[in-house]
C-alpha cells in the first residue's frame, strides 16, 4: 500500500523563527514528490521535486527530495503570520500519475 | 472566473439523500480526480478519470459514483448519503503528465445529519 507520512502534525512558532517540516514515503512506482499550502480550502501549488538532492527555491521556502532515504523536507525561514496553514505534502505513481497525500501539517505562527 | 470550479460550495444534506457535486474546468486537461479531506487524514482519493471514457476507483470509492459528461466536467454521486461522509471535497486536475502539479477546485463542504 502506497504511503505518505507527515511530521510533525502540528507546530506553533513565533514569527521570525526557522521551520523544517518532514515527509516521507513508500510508495510502490515513485515519479515525483508535491509541497502546497492550503489556508482556507483550495491546496495551492508550491513546489515539485522529482530529482535527488536538487534545491527548489521560492523566496523564504525551499525543498529538497532524497530518493534513496525516501522523504523530503520543505523549510521556511523567517516565518511570518502569512505562513500560518496546512503544509501538504503528496507523491505521484508512475503510471497512475496520482496523488498519495500525507496528512497535511498544520504550521501556527504567533507574532 | 476559477480554473477549477466545484458546486455547490457548501451542502447540508439528510441521511439517505441522494446528492450531486459538480465540477467543471477550463484548464483542458484530461484528468480529473475527486479527493476527500477529512481533519487529520490529509486527502484520500475517491475517483479518477483520464479522459470520457475512462474512470477508476480510488483508494475509497465505496458509497460513492461519478460520471464524466465530457472533458470538462466531472461530478460525484453519493447515492445514499450517510452521515461519515461529511467531508470537504475537492476536485482537481492535471494534464497527461502532472508535469504541473494538480490544480484544485475551491472544494465544497458536505454534512449529513
Amino acid at each position: 500500500e502506497d504511503k505518505v507520512v507527515q511530521s510533525p502534525l502540528s507546530l506553533v512558532v513565533h514569527e521570525g523563527d526557522t521551520v523544517t517540516l518532514n515527509c516521507s514515503y513508500e510508495v510502490t512506482n515513485f515519479r515525483s514528490l508535491l509541497w502546497y499550502k492550503q489556508e482556507k480550502k483550495a491546496p495551492t501549488f508550491l513546489f515539485m521535486l522529482t530529482s535527488s538532492g536538487i534545491e527548489k527555491k521560492s523566496g523564504r521556502l525551499s525543498s529538497i527530495l532524497d530518493k534513496k532515504e525516501l522523504f523530503s523536507i520543505l523549510n521556511i525561514t523567517a516565518t511570518q503570520t502569512g505562513d500560518s496553514a496546512v503544509y501538504l505534502c503528496a507523491v505521484v505513481i508512475q503510471g497512475a500519475q496520482k496523488l498519495v497525500f500525507g496528512q497535511g501539517t498544520r504550521l501556527t505562527i504567533n507574532p | 472566473d476559477a480554473d477549477v470550479t466545484q458546486t455547490p460550495r457548501n451542502r447540508i444534506t439528510k441521511t439517505g439523500k441522494r446528492i450531486m457535486l459538480e465540477c467543471s474546468q477550463t484548464k483542458g486537461h484530461d484528468r480529473m480526480y475527486w479527493y476527500r479531506q477529512d481533519p487529520g487524514l490529509g486527502l484520500r482519493l475517491i475517483y479518477y478519470s483520464f479522459d470520457v471514457k475512462d474512470i477508476n476507483k480510488g483508494e475509497i470509492s465505496d458509497g460513492y459514483s461519478v460520471s464524466r459528461q465530457a472533458q470538462a466536467k466531472f461530478s460525484l454521486s453519493l447515492e445514499s448519503a450517510i452521515p461519515n461522509q461529511t467531508a470537504l471535497y475537492f476536485c482537481a486536475t492535471s494534464d497527461s503528465w502532472g508535469v504541473y502539479g494538480y490544480t484544485f477546485g475551491s472544494g465544497t463542504r458536505l454534512t449529513v445529519v
